[in-house]
């Protein structure tokens, strides 16, 4: 079983909707979330990131994480054509040397 | 603004040859990573770097080494490139100690073996 997962979609939904991302992990040690986004032929870029449990709102992303059930989501509202991309979530805890473990990246698309 | 450029954004070698793919940071970070991306396995870690001349190996570093002789400066090296290495090349940054481990990525170098 790996470390983090995530499912790799693709999810395509319609230019507003809100869209669900979703991540699950094993290391009950894991202490930061974050979301990268990366664009086709780009690299990733850190979109959030979160420490513990709980929500992050930045504009129309949420962040949200639930250690109790090793859960992470990435939630869009309004979604925009400009968000179609691959969101890869990652995580770490203190003692991993500046390590990041991600998620297999879920491709977006969101169509006018 | 963190910056981290590689050398080439796409590459086509030969099977056998020896390829070298250059990164550069500008932020003076002290780690630095290598990571190659297919489609359905995410990204996998090489080989990292916490300091200049300090190398460990990631998840998949066979096939692969790393010079770190200079601090913005992390390579990574295909000894004899292989079919089964044409991939997506990401390299990284991080501040040693920083809260989050936030990474910041060059563009990415496309690699074609042929």
């Amino acid at each position: 079983q790996k470390e983090v997962e995530q499912d790799p979609g693709p999810l395509s939904v319609p230019e507003g909707a809100i869209v669900s991302l979703n991540c699950t992990y094993s290391n009950s040690a894991f202490q930061y979330f974050m979301w990268y986004r990366q664009y086709s032929r780009k690299g990733p870029e850190l979109l959030m990131y979160t420490y513990s449990s709980g929500n992050k709102e930045d504009g129309r992303f949420t962040a949200q994480v639930d250690k109790s059930s090793k859960y992470i989501s990435l939630f869009i509202r309004d979604s925009q054509p400009s968000d179609s991309a691959t969101y890869l979530c990652a995580m770490s805890h203190y003692n991993q040397g500046g390590k990041l473990i991600f998620g297999q990246g879920t491709e977006l698309s969101v169509k006018p | 603004d963190v910056k981290v450029t590689q050398s080439s954004r796409y590459l086509v070698k030969r099977t056998g040859e020896k390829v070298f793919l250059e990164c550069v940071q500008d932020m003076d970070h002290e780690n630095m990573f290598w990571y190659r991306q297919d489609p359905g396995l995410g990204l996998r870690l090489i080989y990292f770097s916490y300091d200049v001349k300090m190398k460990e190996k990631g998840d998949i570093p066979e096939g692969y080494s790393v010079s770190r002789e200079k601090k913005e400066r992390f390579s990574l090296i295909l000894e004899s490139a292989s079919t089964n290495q044409t991939s997506m090349y990401l390299c990284a940054s991080s501040v040693v100690q920083s809260r989050t481990d936030t990474q910041y990525f060059g563009p990415g170098t496309r690699l074609t073996v042929l």
